[in-house]
């Protein structure tokens, strides 16, 4: 069964990055998505992108310009660096792992327990 | 992007009620949709994929229904530890997006 976990810091200030890091384990990285969701206090979940095992990276338009994810199979890990940060940016972050089953239907098959990040100077 | 509504957005049930949960796609997603639940501290759970085929593990209450831009979560019997939010997703086009959820309370 893998699982996943979040890390990195809990508090951010404005205009700056945001990083977070997903260490995978009791699996492999190979053949799959690996993709960041977010929830605001209080709202509901919001896909921010994935990472494919071969590098491939597709991204929420909404946060396209200030998102980055990348992997690091040697390390079993992926991370998310978010620019330019605001109080909007507030939310708890979660890693997942996506599948694509032989029909074509994408889903979500792992969650980490997520991280809050708060942004506030 | 495809906007997903889920309404009501909580609802209040008991043990052994049939509840239904809706799911709204604002076009038409074919049977790209999945079904997550939910609860305080525990990391989301996968139930349903592809509108109805049921995950490994999952109890056999839990079924899905639906086609084009609407979808239903149903659970034949509601036990005790299924008290938590719902979450519709479309897996159609990305970005992938999500109902708002449906909180199923006591």
């Amino acid at each position: 069964q893998v699982q996943l976990q979040e890390s990195g810091p809990g508090l951010v200030k404005p205009s700056e990055t945001l990083s977070l890091t997903c260490t995978v384990s009791g699996g492999s990285i190979s053949g799959y998505y690996w993709s960041w969701i977010r929830q605001p206090p209080g709202k509901g979940l919001e896909w921010i992108g994935y990472v494919h095992y071969t590098g491939t990276t597709n991204y929420n338009p909404s946060l396209k310009s200030r998102v980055s994810i990348s992997l690091d199979t040697s390390k079993n890990h992926f991370s998310l660096k978010l620019r330019s940060v605001t109080a909007a940016d507030t939310a708890v972050y979660y890693c997942a792992r996506e599948d694509l089953d032989n029909d074509g239907y994408y889903y979500v098959d792992s969650w980490g327990l997520g991280t809050l990040v708060t942004v506030s100077s | 992007e495809i906007q997903m509504t889920q309404s009501p957005t909580s609802l209040s049930a008991s043990v052994g009620d049939r509840v239904t949960i809706p799911c709204r796609a604002s076009q038409s997603i074919d049977t790209y949709l999945n079904w997550y639940q939910q609860k305080p501290g525990k990391a989301c759970k996968l139930l349903i994929s592809g509108t109805s085929t049921l995950q490994s593990g999952v109890p056999s209450r839990f079924s899905g229904s639906g086609s084009g831009t609407d979808f239903t979560l149903t659970i034949s019997s509601l036990q005790p530890e299924d008290f938590a939010t719902y979450y519709c997703q479309q897996s159609y086009s990305t970005p992938w997006t999500f109902g708002q959820g449906t909180k199923v309370e006591i």
